[in-house]
């Protein structure tokens, strides 16, 4: 069953606003993965964390691997109309290689 | 250019029948893997598969069967026996000999059940 717990599962957020989102799980992680869905196409990679602590940025988006290897955060900062989306944190275990996904973060943008 | 391609983006099927959706990557990487998403869910896996001529059960693997005779495919058949395959199907790779691989997605895969 589902690994990961994503929260939260929608948010309607005002354009220009900060967006946040995290990831948490009973199992340890060696990787995190965040990715962006469109409607009616195959997600697309956002951000690849490695090492527990690790913050890394893409432009407006910032992801951090929690020092637990339990969980995982994504911000959105000053959020525009084509952020409109359904976010996903993955994860990998050391012991099977599972790729494990969260049940997405659906966001819609207010003009 | 270098990627991982579904085929056919559509495609319908009738009750009762195999259906098999085509997954085929070029990246040279050692694992893929197949999901299934239902409308305003997240993605469930089915099958993996970390090398050639081996594959591992997801979490949803029951009417569903693969293959992996070449690095490059994975094909994914749907059974009669898959009461509900109505979905979108995404197939992902990934470079395996280590964690520090991300995977990609091909732009997946919708079947509807006529």
């Amino acid at each position: 069953g589902q690994q990961l717990n994503q929260s939260p599962q929608s948010m309607f957020i005002q354009e220009g606003e900060d967006v946040s989102m995290n990831c948490t799980s009973s199992s340890i992680f060696n990787t995190w993965l965040w990715y962006k869905q469109d409607p009616g196409e195959g997600p697309v990679l956002l951000i690849a964390l490695y090492k527990a602590g690790e913050l890394t940025s893409n432009g407006r988006l910032t992801a951090q691997f929690g020092i637990t290897r339990k969980d995982s955060f994504l911000n959105i900062s000053a959020s525009i109309p084509s952020d409109v989306g359904i976010y996903f944190c993955a994860g990998i275990r050391s012991n099977d290689y599972k790729l494990s996904f969260g049940a997405g973060t659906t966001v819609t943008v207010r003009a | 250019d270098g990627g991982i391609t579904q085929s056919p983006k559509y495609l319908f099927r009738k009750e009762g029948q195999n259906v098999t959706l085509s997954c085929e990557q070029n990246l040279n990487h050692d694992a893929m893997y197949w999901y299934r998403q239902d409308p305003g869910q997240g993605l469930r896996l089915i099958y993996y598969s970390q090398i050639v001529n081996d594959f591992q059960k997801g979490d949803i693997a029951e009417g569903y069967s693969v293959s992996r005779e070449k690095k490059e495919s994975f094909p994914l058949t749907v059974t009669s026996a898959q009461k509900n395959p109505t979905a979108f199907y995404l197939c992902a790779s990934r470079e395996e000999g280590g964690m520090n691989t991300e995977a990609f997605f091909g732009q997946g895969t919708r079947l509807t059940v006529v």
